[in-house]
């Protein structure tokens, strides 16, 4: 079956420090995105990609980067991780329209 | 992106039947409306997806009125697994690279 996996699931790392956070659909989905959520709140969108080497910014981006070299993998980095960046992040792939499938979540630490 | 604003939350019994509101004045021609559901420490999951009037799966029904301004979302019969937060949206259906922004969601609770 098809599927989206997320890595590592849980990840502490310290102020300053660079994090790569994994996501890997098997959809062959053309569109993939990156949301974080925080406590009790809604998700927001980071960065999304449309394609291969196609990457766009959402409404929280600052911080972090993302590259699209295949189909399969939209890898989230934290360029310098801040305290303020400790929340879930949920990685989703969409084939068009709204219905987008979503990963399990990486819960994120920065102390 | 049109701007959906749905209640902050809501308490049922099991048993009942719930029915959430959503408001999305500015939505567009080529929109769609969307419901996502959420449980503690999962991603959001697709629910249900309408257009216009009433659109029912194993799930829930979506009543969408002829404005289409709001939408109603109607969960029949509930249980305690019900209990989780529901988000309403619109985009665009049609779109090949649609995007969508969650709000903060109706977060349900269902006592027994």
């Amino acid at each position: 079956d098809a599927e989206i996996t997320q890595s590592p699931r849980h990840k502490i790392t310290e102020t300053g420090r660079q994090v790569t956070l994994a996501c890997h659909q098997t959809w062959n989905h053309n569109n993939m995105f990156w949301y974080r959520q925080d406590l009790g709140h809604g998700l927001r969108l980071i960065h999304y990609s449309y394609g291969v080497q196609d990457t766009n910014k959402g409404e929280v981006s600052d911080g972090y980067s993302v590259s699209r070299s295949n189909t399969e993998d939209l890898p989230l980095t934290l360029e310098s991780a801040a305290s303020s960046q400790t929340s879930v992040y949920f990685c989703a792939s969409s084939g068009g329209g709204n219905e987008q499938f979503f990963g399990p979540g990486t819960r994120l630490t920065v102390l | 992106l049109a701007k959906t604003t749905q209640p902050i939350s809501m308490d049922s019994y099991e048993g009942q039947e719930v029915n959430i509101t959503c408001s999305h004045n500015n939505i567009a021609t080529n929109d769609y409306i969307t419901w996502y559901q959420q449980f503690p420490s999962q991603g959001p999951r697709f629910i249900i997806q309408g257009y216009k009037t009433k659109v029912t799966n194993e799930v829930a029904s979506l009543f969408i009125p002829a404005d289409r301004k709001s939408s109603t979302l109607s969960l029949p019969r509930v249980s305690l697994s019900d209990t989780a937060v529901y988000y309403c949206l619109v985009g665009d259906g049609y779109s090949s690279a649609s995007k969508i922004i969650f709000g903060s969601g109706t977060r349900l609770s269902i006592r027994p």
